[in-house]
């Protein structure tokens, strides 16, 4: 299996531009999470999803932020517009999404590294 | 507020010898909570988890350890090898189904040859 895959690796904007990060989950993984990293707060959790359906964005920063899943083999976070405190490396992960912990660990994909100037 | 801490951003150990990476939480709640390794340049991989319900869970040269009176983990590495070198996250989770992970600020291992 390819992993979880993640577009692009690297984006460079300008502050007040739309940006679009992309997620493929691990193919048979019922469960997505976008994840943000930054120096400051660390490897946060934004939203994640079951099913396809968003379970709980409390992560998320503010209305900026939206994420979506149309499918269960595409997802996507986007801000609009964007700020240079977005800065930041954004991970998606994906697992099976079974009732219990056993079994149930996320996968991680490479991340994208966003820079807003 | 961190619920989540590692106190130490790095350690040093010899190869051979053994790596002891430590965590504290705050959150009573957490009852499920996992080790993740990470490379330079790749996102976080799994590397063992436990249950509030043990104390101890081993899996080859990775040890896991769970006092749940002090709030406390540690992670072993037994014998230490130069590819361990990396960045290890502990994280919490409060649902059973370890979904809502909450993460520790990390602490950098450096196996010296």
């Amino acid at each position: 299996d390819a992993g979880v895959i993640q577009s692009p690796r690297h984006e460079v904007t300008e502050m007040g531009q739309e940006v679009t990060l992309r997620c493929k989950p691990i193919s048979g993984h019922n469960s997505l999470f976008w994840y943000r990293q930054t120096m400051m707060r660390g490897l946060e959790l934004l939203i994640y999803f079951n099913n396809n359906v968003p379970i709980d964005d409390s992560g998320m920063p503010e209305d900026r932020f939206s994420a979506k899943m149309p499918n269960a083999s595409f997802s996507t976070l986007k801000i609009q517009p964007s700020e240079p405190r977005d800065s930041a490396v954004y991970f998606c992960a994906s697992s099976l999404g079974t009732g219990g912990w056993k079994g149930n660990e996320q996968f991680f994909g490479p991340g994208t590294r966003l820079t807003v100037l | 507020d961190q619920q989540v801490k590692q106190n130490s951003p790095s350690l040093s150990v010899q190869e051979g010898r053994i790596s002891i990476l430590n965590c504290d939480y705050t959150n009573s709640m957490f009852d499920y909570f996992l080790w993740y390794k990470k490379y330079p340049a790749e996102g976080p991989t799994f590397l063992i988890s436990i249950s509030s319900i043990k104390d101890k869970n081993e899996d080859g040269r990775f040890t896991v350890f769970l006092n749940k009176s002090a709030k406390h983990l540690s992670l072993h590495i037994v014998p230490s090898q130069p590819g361990d070198s990396a960045v290890y996250f502990c994280a919490a989770s409060i649902d059973n189904a370890g979904n809502m992970l909450t993460f520790g600020g990390g602490t950098r291992l450096m196996v010296k040859p």
